[in-house]
């Protein structure tokens, strides 16, 4: 079974500096897809960023980028020009594609991020 | 595009009742949904994987008698907690997959808020 970890249960960053949030999974399998989720106050999860195994180039999305090191299977977001409404849980998740249409999803437990003006 | 709600948003029932929540996806025909629990400050859970017109895919350890799942339409899934107790007390979230980005990417719901008195 799949399993992802963040090790980091909280952070805190000053609004505008740069933040690092890390994940690492383990797995057997050579497709995938990983994701970064943030979940606000409001408990509505949000996609923030994908990236699938099979590319090398690391995904961006505006402020967010991610870290892909698919040998050492470590998966880590970061957030560039912190701001105040970044505050959320984040959640990295692992997918595995499997036949038919059953994607699921394996989260990590999650990691509180706080942004201080 | 790719919206998914849930409804109700909130639902306080008595223990022993049965209290059903819809999840919808509004936009898009969902091959698959999701249904996951979680606690606070915690991660979210699987239940259980459902494909219209068949049978839900429970996870391991998930009563299937207790919580009932139906997916009767591309558009509707229903998820019945029967004979509630307080422990059933958790926030419900609902996904749909088969969106238009891609049949892999899950689309969350906003969730439903279940308290058991």
């Amino acid at each position: 079974a799949q399993t992802v970890t963040q090790s980091q249960p909280e952070m805190s960053v000053q609004e505008a500096e740069t933040v690092t949030l890390s994940c690492t999974y383990d797995t057997s399998e050579n497709n995938y897809y990983l994701f970064w989720y943030k979940q606000p106050p409001s408990r509505q999860m949000i996609l923030v960023i994908r990236q699938e195994a099979y590319k090398q180039q690391n995904a961006t999305e505006n402020r967010f980028s991610v870290n892909f090191q698919k040998a050492a299977k470590s998966f880590s977001l970061k957030i560039s020009d912190s701001q105040l409404g970044d505050t959320a849980m984040y959640f990295c998740a692992f997918m595995k594609p499997r036949g038919g249409s059953n994607y699921k999803l394996t989260f990590g437990k999650g990691t509180l991020l706080t942004v201080n003006p | 595009g790719a919206v998914v709600s849930q409804h109700p948003s909130r639902v306080i029932c008595k223990s022993g009742t049965s209290v059903k929540i819809e999840c919808r996806s509004l936009d898009f025909q969902a091959t698959t949904m999701f249904w996951y629990r979680q606690f606070p400050k915690q991660s979210l859970m699987l239940m259980a994987t459902s494909n219209e017109g068949s049978k839900a895919t429970y996870e391991q350890g998930v009563e299937k008698d207790k919580f009932l799942i139906n997916h009767a339409s591309l558009t509707l899934s229903t998820l019945t907690v029967t004979s509630a107790h307080p422990e059933d007390s958790s926030f419900y979230i609902c996904s749909a997959s088969g969106g238009p980005q891609s049949s892999y990417e899950q689309y969350f719901g906003p969730g439903t808020r279940l308290t058991v008195t």
